[in-house]
């Protein structure tokens, strides 16, 4: 069975820190993808990146990154010179073509609280 | 226009009543999902529709029945809301066709008094 966990419950940091956000996953199968997602305090889902498990390359999109490892199962994200706005619990998902990709494994969220 | 809209935005509802939760899309999407958050917990598939012929049950489909009246519309019902069932509810689309990425709706905080 697939898992995803993300061991962070909380991250809280002052603005213009860094942070990393830990993704770990476990699937069997060898196609499969990746997702991070925002949920701001507004409450709406918002979609960040979609990674194919054949692409390990890291993007960056702004203050945005995310480095993805096949050798640790790990699909971790980083905000660059966090701010307010970034506060927000991120969830990373799983899907797998085994599921014809319809089905999102999330994990729990973490929690980002980013002070002034 | 939001490309995905959930009606009610919010319900409070009492033990043993039936209530329904709509979810329409105008993305023309073939793949539509419902899920419910629980703090702690994630987001967990009830339900999911390849397309209107198609419905299949998720991680945690027992108590609730859904109907995918259109390819825009697809409703989550609760035959017999209990305390249990109090959750945000999301319902989801994607596109086979082009990367199947699920886009989700603005979501339904149920409340099951």
């Amino acid at each position: 069975a697939q898992k995803v966990t993300q061991a962070q419950t909380e991250i809280s940091v002052v603005e213009k820190e860094d942070v990393t956000l830990d993704c770990v996953y476990e699937t069997r199968d060898t196609t499969y993808y990746l997702f991070w997602y925002k949920q701001p305090p507004s409450g709406e889902l918002v979609f960040l990146i979609r990674r194919n498990s054949f692409d390990e390359q890291n993007e960056i999109s702004g203050r945005y990154s995310w480095n993805f490892q096949k050798s640790t199962s790990s699909f971790n994200f980083t905000i660059t010179a966090s701010q307010v706005v970034d506060s927000a619990v991120y969830f990373c998902a799983l899907s797998r073509r085994a599921d014809s990709w319809g089905k999102l494994q999330f994990g729990a969220g973490t929690q980002v609280v980013v002070t002034p | 226009d939001a490309d995905v809209t959930q009606t009610p935005r919010n319900r409070i509802t009492k033990t043993g009543k039936r209530i329904m939760l709509e979810c329409s899309q105008t993305k023309g999407h073939d793949r539509m999902y419902w899920y419910r958050q629980d703090p702690g917990l994630g987001l967990r598939l009830i339900y999911y529709s390849f397309d209107v012929k198609d419905i299949n049950k998720g991680e945690i489909s027992d108590g609730y029945s859904v109907s995918r009246q259109a390819q825009a519309k697809f409703s989550l019902s609760l035959e017999s809301a209990i305390p249990n069932q109090t959750a945000l509810y999301f319902c989801a689309t994607s596109d086979l066709a082009s990367d199947d990425t699920q886009y989700f709706g603005p979501g339904t905080r149920l409340t099951v008094l």
